[in-house]
């Protein structure tokens, strides 16, 4: 149990356009979900908490209007990188709380590698 | 800013060898996870400790939460070519609610 996934995997799209990733916890369900950036050979970067049914909370120096986050469900959440332009290549990584044993173990989805040309 | 020093950065072994790694922290931690990314994918989680002194197995893998809630360790034992990747330590603070604080990870190589 505790599997998340997402969608895509990859994807490549000019420079001006919008991606929006999705993210979903498959067998359980999640009240947090959270957003990371990675660089590679880099740790992960926290760039948002998303809370089901309200605002998601962003990190020092994440653009909340360029990085929208919504989470309509228990087991959705979806970020959308806004005019993308070749900085904002990166593997974008979710995670998601399991709680349901009363402990707290976060479980990641398998990331989604953008590039911006 | 990571909060968390993990070492070491990287390790080059032979197969059949113990591995051993850890996190420190001048800050108390109430929960440790250790994970394990492969290139190209999320991190997995490996083993998560809830309790400062407790130990805790999966299978090869042992991992303990530091007694004074600032360090945890993860040792490999018996290391094998698939144990290869980057291992990161994420902790959870009181005052940071579900935010984990991650490491910086360790690059593990297995050489057969």
């Amino acid at each position: 149990g505790a599997v998340v996934s997402q969608h895509p995997s990859w994807v490549i799209c000019k420079s001006g356009t919008s991606v929006k990733i999705e993210c979903r916890s498959l067998d359980f369900q999640a009240t947090t979900m959270f957003w990371y950036r990675q660089f590679p050979k880099k740790s992960l970067m926290l760039m948002a908490t998303s809370n089901e049914g309200s605002k998601a909370t962003y990190e020092q120096g994440v653009e909340k209007d360029k990085f929208l986050i919504n989470h309509a469900s228990l087991t959705l959440s979806t970020l959308t990188v806004t005019s993308a332009h070749p900085e904002d290549s990166s593997f974008y990584i979710c995670s998601a709380i399991f709680s349901g044993r009363g402990t707290h173990e976060q479980y990641f989805g398998p990331g989604t590698r953008l590039t911006v040309t | 800013g990571q909060q968390l020093n993990q070492s070491p950065q990287s390790m080059f072994i032979q197969e059949g060898e113990d591995v051993s790694m850890n996190c420190t922290s001048s800050s108390i931690f109430n929960t440790w996870l250790w994970y394990k990314q492969e290139p190209g994918e999320g991190p997995v989680l490996l083993i998560a400790l809830y309790k400062a002194g407790e130990l805790t197995s999966n299978g090869r893998l042992t991992a303990q939460f530091g007694i004074t809630r600032k360090d945890s360790f993860l040792n490999i034992s018996a290391s094998i070519p698939s144990d290869v990747g980057i291992y990161f330590c994420a902790g959870l603070r009181e005052t940071s609610g579900s935010r984990l604080t991650f490491g910086e990870g360790t690059q593990l190589t297995v050489n057969p």
